[in-house]
């Protein structure tokens, strides 16, 4: 079974651009969640999608949004870059959040300039 | 103070040592969850524990509901084990998955 992908794995933005990061859980999964991961605030979630529907959001301004597709493909989008944005975005895919093991993409690291 | 702390946040240990890291946690969870990140950022799921105790090879995770506590075992530890190690809880109320700062292994030959 093929893991959990994202894409780009690498990205570099400039303030006020918008960026769209991409991934696709493993077969089955319904339930895919974000991550954002920096050296000062460590690993912090965003958003969680389960059958194309958002769960639940993290503390993160409304820059950030997300959606999921019927086949189960997330999608994140920020907006408005800001140098702080930079990090590494990671999303986990699982069959059900709280009850099943998640399973995490390589991440997309995104710098802002 | 955060919701989730682990201790400690540095460890070296030589070869062959038991090791023990810990996770306390101040909100109430439906499951913790164990995760390993290794130096480049893939992160992999060891445990998810909602009571007890689970064993995967040389790891062993337990969790204590009432005290609200967990930790993780490496026995017989190996250079290969040099990771950060992070406890996350799955919060009762908000579903939401909250993380503790994770503990930085370093096992020396």
């Amino acid at each position: 079974k093929a893991g959990v992908t994202q894409t780009p794995r690498y990205l570099i933005k400039t303030r006020g651009q918008q960026v769209t990061l991409s991934c696709s859980p493993i077969s089955g999964h319904r339930s895919v969640s974000w991550y954002q991961q920096t050296p000062g605030q460590g690993l912090q979630f965003l958003f969680e999608y389960f059958s194309e529907t958002q769960r639940n959001k993290g503390n993160f301004p409304g820059r950030f949004s997300g959606r999921q597709f019927s086949n189960s493909r997330s999608e994140m989008n920020v907006s408005t870059l800001e140098l702080g944005d930079s990090a590494l975005y990671l999303c986990a895919s699982s069959l059900h959040f709280n009850t099943d093991t998640q399973y995490f993409g390589p991440g997309t690291r995104l710098t802002v300039l | 103070k955060n919701e989730v702390e682990q201790s400690p946040q540095n460890l070296t240990a030589q070869e062959g040592e038991f090791i023990t890291i810990n996770c306390s946690y101040s909100v109430g969870i439906s499951a913790l969850h164990w995760l390993q990140q290794h130096p480049g950022g893939g992160i992999v799921s060891l445990f998810m524990l909602s009571s007890g105790k689970k064993k995967h090879g040389r790891l062993i995770a337990t969790i204590n509901i009432q005290e609200k506590h967990s930790s993780l075992h490496i026995t017989a530890s190996h250079p290969r084990d040099s990771a950060v190690y992070i406890c996350a809880v799955y919060m009762e109320y908000g579903n939401k998955l909250v993380f503790g700062a994770g503990t930085i292994l370093r096992v020396k030959s």
